[in-house]
C-alpha cells in the first residue's frame, strides 16, 4: 500500500508563472490537506478536501491560490503568478474519512523555489 | 498568542538521556499529534492521541485534556533521534492540524 505521493519533489518556477503541485492520498483515503512550510517558520493549514468539495479554506490566501480534489485523479494545489514570498515547502496530507480523529498520514512535500 | 505552543524551542542531549518535550494549546481539539521532521523534511505521524498516554518503542506520548496540555518522552535517546518535534492540535469540527513552531532536537554520542 503506497503512501502519499506527491510530485514534483522540487519545482522552481520563475516570479509570474503557475505552479501545479499534485498529491495522491493513500488507496482508500478521500480526504486531503494542504499544509505550506515557509522558511524557518512553522506549518501552516492551507485546506481541507473531500472528493470533490473543499470543506474548510481558510488557510488560503485569498488570491492566486486554489486547490481541487476531483472524483478522479490526485489533489491539485494550484499557485498562479508566483511570487517569490510563495517559496516553501508544501505538504499534503491524507485521511480515511472514517470519522474524526483520524491519523493523518504525510507525503513527502513538494519544495517550490520561487526565482 | 499561538493556539499551540511548545518548549523547550532547542535541546540538546547527550545520548541515553531522558528527554521530554512539552505543548500546551488553547484550542478545542478532537485529538493532539506528535509528528517528527527529519533533517530531509519528510514528517512522520507518530501519535494521535486524545486521552491517556500512548507508547511506540521508547517513544511515550501523554496528554491531559482538562489541563490542555500535552508531552512527547523519548527513552534512552539516540543520535538517530535528532530530528524536529512538533505537536499539533487537530481542530475539533474538521480536524485541521494547528501546529506548535517545533522543538529542534539533537542528541550527541
Amino acid at each position: 500500500n503506497a503512501g502519499v505521493m506527491q510530485n514534483p519533489r522540487h519545482l522552481v518556477r520563475r516570479r509570474g508563472q503557475e505552479a501545479r503541485l499534485r498529491c495522491s492520498p493513500m488507496k482508500g483515503h478521500s480526504h486531503v490537506y494542504w499544509y505550506r512550510q515557509l522558511p524557518e517558520e512553522g506549518l501552516k493549514f492551507m485546506v481541507y478536501l473531500q472528493k470533490e468539495n473543499i470543506i474548510d479554506e481558510s488557510g488560503m490566501p485569498k488570491e492566486r491560490f486554489s486547490a481541487e480534489f476531483p472524483k478522479e485523479g490526485p489533489s491539485i494545489l494550484r499557485i498562479q503568478q508566483v511570487v517569490r514570498g510563495d517559496s516553501a515547502a508544501y505538504f499534503c496530507a491524507s485521511s480515511p474519512g472514517t470519522g474524526l480523529k483520524d491519523t493523518q498520514y504525510f507525503g513527502p512535500g513538494t519544495r517550490l523555489t520561487v526565482l | 498568542k499561538n493556539e499551540v505552543e511548545q518548549s523547550p524551542q532547542n535541546l540538546t542531549a547527550q545520548e541515553g538521556e531522558f528527554i521530554t518535550i512539552n505543548c500546551s494549546y488553547s484550542v478545542g481539539i478532537s485529538a493532539l499529534h506528535w509528528l517528527q521532521q527529519h533533517p530531509g523534511g519528510g514528517i512522520v505521524s507518530l501519535f494521535m492521541l486524545s486521552s491517556g498516554k500512548k507508547k511506540h518503542g521508547r517513544l511515550i506520548a501523554t496528554i491531559n485534556i482538562q489541563e490542555k496540555h500535552s508531552s512527547l518522552h523519548i527513552t534512552a535517546s539516540h543520535p538517530r533521534d535528532s530530528a524536529v518535534y512538533i505537536c499539533a492540535a487537530a481542530s475539533y469540527n474538521t480536524d485541521k492540524l494547528i501546529f506548535g513552531t517545533g522543538t529542534r532536537l539533537q542528541v550527541f554520542p
